[in-house]
């Protein structure tokens, strides 16, 4: 089975544009998460979607949002980008919702914010 | 709200050595718990997770950790340390129960394996 796939891999953008991201889950799973990971803060959840429905948010500004798309496939966007957002960029897929069931990890985005 | 510390960002061993690996959760309820590893330019890879079951758990690549609630620990251990296990490893928990079940990563610890 395939795992969690993220295009791009990487990503060079200019402050105050904007970028979306592309996530593609295990077959089968239907919540997909996302996540931030900086030398500074470490890892910081952004979001969870489940059945193309967000279900929880992390505390981030308004700036970054997502979605999902009926095949489980979720894309995030973040727009007026600053010079803060550069971080690794990592998607989560889990067959369900809600239990202790893993959660597996893509290889993540690398956006540079210059 | 969940916390998770992680005693010692880089810890550095000798190949054939005993990794440990500290973990400390904080949460009025003991929460699910895992421990994840990223290799250098990858993302995470689950080694292990606790959920309520036997309280020493047992992973991949030979790692096991064991839960502590009276020390609210979930110290992660390998006897004996090889070169591949050179990596950051972080630990997360997630509630239990409700809907959330985010995960929250502890700062990482980066593994150095010497030969």
């Amino acid at each position: 089975k395939a795992g969690v796939t993220q295009t791009p891999r990487y990503l060079i953008k200019t402050r105050g544009q904007q970028v979306t991201l592309s996530c593609s889950p295990i077959s089968g799973h239907r919540s997909v998460s996302w996540y931030q990971q900086t030398p500074g803060q470490g890892l910081q959840f952004l979001f969870e979607y489940f059945s193309e429905t967000q279900r929880n948010k992390g505390n981030f500004p308004g700036r970054f949002s997502g979605r999902q798309f009926s095949n489980s496939r979720s894309e995030m966007n973040v727009s007026t980008l600053e010079l803060g957002d550069s971080a690794l960029y990592l998607c989560a897929s889990r067959y369900l919702a809600g239990g202790p069931s893993e959660q597996y990890f893509g290889p993540g985005t690398r956006l540079t914010v210059t | 709200a969940q916390s998770v510390t992680q005693l010692g960002s880089h810890v550095s061993v000798s190949e054939g050595a005993l990794v440990l690996l500290r973990c400390n959760y904080s949460s009025s309820v003991p929460p699910y718990l895992f421990w994840y590893v990223q290799y250098p330019n990858q993302g995470l890879q689950l080694l292990l997770k606790y959920t309520s079951a036997a309280t020493l758990v047992k992973g991949i690549n030979g790692f096991e950790a064991e839960f502590k609630k009276s020390e609210t620990s979930f110290h992660l251990t390998k006897p004996s340390a090889h070169m591949s296990d050179a990596a950051e490893y972080f630990c997360a928990v997630s509630e239990r129960g409700g809907s959330n079940y985010k995960l929250t990563f502890g700062k990482g610890t980066l593994l150095t394996v010497n030969p």
